[in-house]
């Protein structure tokens, strides 16, 4: 059975201080990995999708990295307007997706 | 460009009635996927199809029933509504080629089954 595990559930972070979120995942026929944001009462976002391991996407703030078992999400001098849920998701090569329950991440000022 | 569109946004039902939830993209995407949220859980597959006339289970697929009739169009049938079903159920489309498999949702629609 396809699993993706987030660590830590809940993430508070004083504006400024950098930090990761965890992906674990274990999906049989990985296509692709996703990161995905969520605000309160709104549909996911998409923010990266990393293919091979040792794959890199960067955008603003955020950076994701993919192994063969793990995926971060790192946060570099993070600002309230980044609070939200994050979501991590492994899509198979027969397009089958499996998210994992997220990382809720609040920024305070 | 409306992206993935979701009827209705809310809807209560009570426990044994039935109703259909309609999931529309106007992106020509091959891959269209129904989730549903509970409070402080991530996204869980309930059906997905590869293409028109075609769907497949996900993990939480009892209960539910689907059908791509359109290439446009994915919906999603409660038979006989149970509270278990309550939840926020997201619908989401996507290409599915080598590199280009972002998923776009629509905003949700909300249900409550008293």
């Amino acid at each position: 059975e396809d699993q993706v595990t987030q660590s830590p559930e809940a993430l508070r972070l004083q504006e400024g201080e950098s930090s990761s979120l965890n992906c674990s995942y274990t999906v049989s026929g990985l296509r692709g990995l996703f990161w995905y944001r969520q605000d309160p009462g709104k549909g996911p976002e998409f923010l990266f999708t990393l293919y091979s391991a040792g794959e890199e996407k960067e955008k603003e703030r955020l950076k994701a990295t993919l192994t063969k078992k793990e995926s971060f999400l790192h946060i570099t001098a993070p600002k309230p307007e980044d609070s939200a849920t994050y979501l991590c998701a492994g899509i198979t090569n027969a397009g089958k997706s499996t998210f994992g329950d997220g990382t809720t991440l609040t920024v305070k000022p | 460009n409306a992206g993935v569109t979701q009827t209705p946004k809310f809807r209560v039902l009570k426990t044994g009635q039935s109703m259909t939830l309609l999931c529309a993209q106007d992106m020509n995407h091959e891959y269209m996927y129904w989730y549903r949220q509970d409070p402080g859980m991530g996204l869980r597959l309930i059906h997905y199809s590869v293409g028109e006339g075609t769907t497949a289970k996900g993990e939480v697929p009892d209960g539910y029933n689907v059908s791509r009739l359109k290439k446009q169009n994915f919906l999603l049938g409660l038979e006989s509504a149970a509270p278990s079903q309550t939840s926020v159920y997201f619908c989401a489309s996507s290409y599915f080629r080598r590199r280009e498999n972002i998923q776009y949702f629509g905003a949700g629609t909300r249900l409550s089954v008293l």
